[in-house]
Parts: structure tokens; sequence; C-alpha cells
């Protein structure tokens, strides 16, 4: 069973300012790691993905850094805007099935 | 292109009801998975299907239940109601036979009174 640990809970950054997500998986996983922002009301839409044999993705003001052998990775949201307050989470899949298993979420809130 | 929709979009029932939520997959997916959400928690996955069978579940009773239709639809079924059943029901597609990337629709929101 993937555990997925997702950090902090909730942060609060100015407009303008850079809002970094953590997140730490214990299991061997394969495929991709993506990262999800949930509107209220709204489902998980897939933000951004990135493979395990790469070790930076970006795209546009979205990066997710990955460190495989800490079993780790993070978004950064550079340049934070206010449509950016929303609650993101991680997730990573399992080696030998099909499920993704989630962080327990961050509420980003972006201040003007 | 219609991305993942899932109807209805809210539902009231009462403890001990049936209850069958719908989803279409993305254009091009045949891969459809269930998660349920509760509030301020993240998704937990009941189970997927793929070529009309139940590849895998989760931690979920068999009160949880579903189908996928040969056009890659899919229904999931819950019987005899419980108030803890009460959450987000998100429905998830993907492409192909790996873990490609899924895409979550918007959800149904379910209350049990």
């Amino acid at each position: 069973q993937q555990q997925v640990k997702q950090s902090p809970q909730s942060l609060i950054v100015q407009k303008g300012g850079i809002s970094i997500i953590n997140c730490a998986y214990e299991n061997t996983a394969f495929d991709y790691f993506p990262w999800y922002q949930q509107f209220p009301g709204k489902g998980p839409a897939l933000l951004i993905a990135i493979r395990p044999d790469v070790s930076e993705k970006k795209e546009g003001r979205f990066t997710i850094s990955f460190n495989k052998s800490a079993k780790q990775f993070s978004l950064h949201i550079m340049d934070s805007q206010p449509g950016d307050s929303a609650t993101y989470f991680c997730a990573a899949p399992s080696s030998n099935d099909y499920k993704l298993s989630f962080g327990a979420g961050t509420t980003v809130t972006v201040r003007a | 292109d219609a991305g993942v929709t899932q109807s209805p979009t809210h539902l009231i029932k009462t403890r001990g009801q049936q209850v069958t939520l719908r989803c279409s997959p993305k254009s091009g997916h045949d891969t459809v998975s269930w998660y349920q959400q509760a509030l301020g928690q993240g998704p937990q996955f009941i189970f997927q299907y793929y070529e009309e069978e139940e590849r895998q579940r989760g931690n979920f009773p068999d009160r949880f239940s579903g189908h996928q239709f040969p056009n890659y639809s899919s229904e999931l079924n819950v019987n005899a109601l419980l108030l803890g059943d009460s959450a987000l029901y998100l429905c998830a597609s993907a492409e192909g036979n790996s873990n490609q990337p899924q895409h979550f629709g918007d959800g149904t929101r379910l209350s049990i009174l």
C-alpha cells in the first residue's frame, strides 16, 4: 500500500511570492507523479505530472522537483496569483497496482 | 473535446437506500476509476474498471459495486447507505492499459440523511 505524506496542511503567500508544497512516498513507484489542483465544488484537475526518470519539470509558473533517492517530490508555484488559491494534492502510483494514493492536500491562499 | 462527465451533480438519500452514480470518460480513454473524497481529505480509491472488468479494488466493503459498459462509461452502485457514505464521489479516466495520468470529473456530491 502506497503512503503519501504531504506538507504543509495550509499556507498563505503574498501575490507574486513562491508557494512550495512537499510530498514524500514510501514504496517504490513507477510511471508518473501528478499534482492536482482542486477548487471548491469542483473535481481535482491535473496540473502537472513528472516521470521518475526526470528530476525537474516546468510548465509555466508551476515546477515539479523530484528526488528519487529520497522518495520526495515538490511543487513550486512561482509568482503566485490570487487565482492560484485552491487545494493542491500530490499523488503517487504503486509499482504493482493501478490506483493512485493521494496526499491529504494543501490549501493555498494567495493574498492580493 | 468533452472531459470526464458525471451525473447527477448532487444527490440526497436516506440511510438504507441504494444509489447509482454515472460516469462518462474523457474521449479516447478506456480505463475508469472511482474515488471517494470526504470533506477536507484526499480522494480514496474505490476500484478501477478496464475492459468491462473490475481490475483492482481498494479497501471498501462489498456494498460498493460497479460496472463498465462497452462504450467505456461506468456506474458506481452503493447499497444499504450509511451516514458515513456522505462524500464527493469522483470518477477518473485514463488512456490505455498503463498508469497514465488520470483525469477527474467534478464528482457527485452524495448526502445521506
